[in-house]
């Protein structure tokens, strides 16, 4: 199947601080969501993106499906504590096939 | 309920017992999948249902894991004679045709 690394695997920041992971790939995806999973708990979907170049805001986070199709990033502004979890990016591609990144666990310091 | 639903939320379970977990997708959703996280990491595929056709079941880790779902309704993920390797939290998710997953709160599972 197609492979996806998403950086950074972890992050520690202030509270207030903007930031950004990302996702790439060799392989081109049709469509790629982004997740925020905290403990205990299902991931649960942040921000899809259909088209190539598309950027796309849900509040604080901003998300952008890459031109080449290969990558996309998130970026998260003025972070606060809530926002500490895993976030998982994830791509679609060939006939209803999705893989997922290995993850990116955020921590916010108040 | 308008979410997919998992039980039970916690299983324990003795080396070599059988378990059952279930999944109750949303309304509508043509598709099912069954990941597997283990403690700190990512999400492992397991296997996918869409409609009627025959399901992917490639990532199945081995004979011992099975799954079946009758047709757009309830999904149940068997595992035989658990083994402690097999700890961890699984999570079902649906799906629209070629839309977005949507997940449970996951099943763990203890393997004592």
């Amino acid at each position: 199947g197609q492979q996806l690394n998403q950086s950074p695997q972890s992050m520690f920041i202030q509270e207030g601080e903007d930031v950004s992971m990302n996702c790439t790939s060799s392989s081109i995806f049709n469509t790629w969501l982004w997740y925020k999973q905290e403990p205990g708990e299902g991931p649960v979907l942040l921000i899809a993106l259909y088209k190539a170049g598309e950027l796309t805001s849900n509040g604080r986070l901003t998300a952008q499906f890459g031109i080449t199709r290969k990558d996309s990033f998130l970026n998260i502004s003025a972070s606060i504590p809530s926002d500490v979890g895993i976030y998982f990016c994830a791509g679609f591609w060939g006939y209803q096939k999705v893989t997922f990144g290995i993850g990116t666990k955020l921590q916010v310091i108040p | 309920g308008a979410g997919v639903s998992q039980s039970p939320s916690n299983k324990v379970t003795e080396k070599g017992k059988d378990v059952e977990l279930r999944c109750d997708p949303i309304s509508g959703h043509t598709a099912l999948y069954w990941y597997r996280q283990r403690l700190g990491q990512g999400l492992e595929f397991l296997i996918y249902f869409q409609g009627n056709s025959a399901p992917d079941k490639s990532g199945l880790p081995s004979d011992r894991f099975s799954a079946e779902r009758t047709g757009e309704s309830v999904s149940t993920l068997t595992i035989q004679r658990t083994q402690q390797e097999d700890s961890a939290v699984y999570l079902c998710a649906s799906s629209r045709f070629g839309g977005e997953l949507f997940f449970g709160e996951g099943s763990r599972l203890t393997v004592l």
